[in-house]
């Protein structure tokens, strides 16, 4: 199965834009990219899903270059409601997570 | 409200036992996922069902068998339940789309199973 590579943590604080890469080495030529939100206790929740270029949908944009071998999470000027864990996620119908990336938002 | 109903949201067991997990996906979704989440841990993908055949297996202990009904709703069934088999355990839905796209998936609130 399809492994992505992605932060384990980062910080930010309200207002920011934050920008979560990650990685897609090896990446199908059908695969989508997809990425989820998870809050804690609850189940994870789509946000956003690209083939590549540029997606933006009234939650976040996705930043696929050419190569397809990473995408950016950007959300902007976060609040403390954005805490949560991300995960990118690559393939067809397969919905394996990685470790995810946990994003703190602080005051 | 993601449409997809899991029951039931809590279940407390003794070591040993044996439990049944259900799901109900979305109307019209055809696949069902299973997900188990221990604590602070990553999702760990179980088992995949699509319209009653599986399509894919995770980690997946041979204690655990799943299976999708003809109405699509879908039982996780934990067997010779061990301490360390308590975590969330979440179920998805989707319905595929064509090999040109792809689809998100819906997940429900999950069950919350601790073995005592």
């Amino acid at each position: 199965l399809a492994k992505t590579t992605q932060p384990i943590s980062m910080d930010s604080y309200e207002g920011q834009e934050v920008n979560i890469t990650c990685s897609h080495n090896n990446i199908a030529t059908n695969d989508y990219i997809t990425w989820y939100q998870q809050f804690p206790s609850q189940g994870p929740r789509f946000i956003i899903q690209g083939y590549k270029t540029k997606v933006t949908n009234e939650v976040a944009s996705l930043f696929i270059p050419a190569d397809r071998k990473s995408s950016t999470l950007s959300l902007p000027r976060v609040s403390l409601s954005d805490t949560a864990v991300y995960y990118c996620l690559e393939g067809f119908q397969k919905l394996v997570f990685g470790t995810g990336t946990r994003l703190l938002v602080s005051p | 409200d993601s449409g997809v109903t899991q029951t039931p949201k809590h279940l407390i067991t003794a070591t040993g036992q044996r439990v049944t997990l259900r799901c109900s996906p979305r109307s019209g979704d055809l696949s069902v996922y299973w997900y188990q989440q221990s604590l602070d841990q990553g999702l760990q993908f179980l088992i995949q069902y699509y319209n009653g055949e599986e399509r894919a297996k995770g980690n997946i202990l041979e204690r655990f068998s799943a299976q999708q009904f003809p109405d699509l709703h879908s039982e996780l069934n934990l067997s010779s339940l061990e301490l360390g088999d308590s975590a969330l355990y979440f179920c998805a839905s989707s319905n595929p789309g064509t090999a040109n796209s792809d689809t998100e998936a819906f997940f429900g609130q999950g069950t919350r199973l601790t073995v005592v």
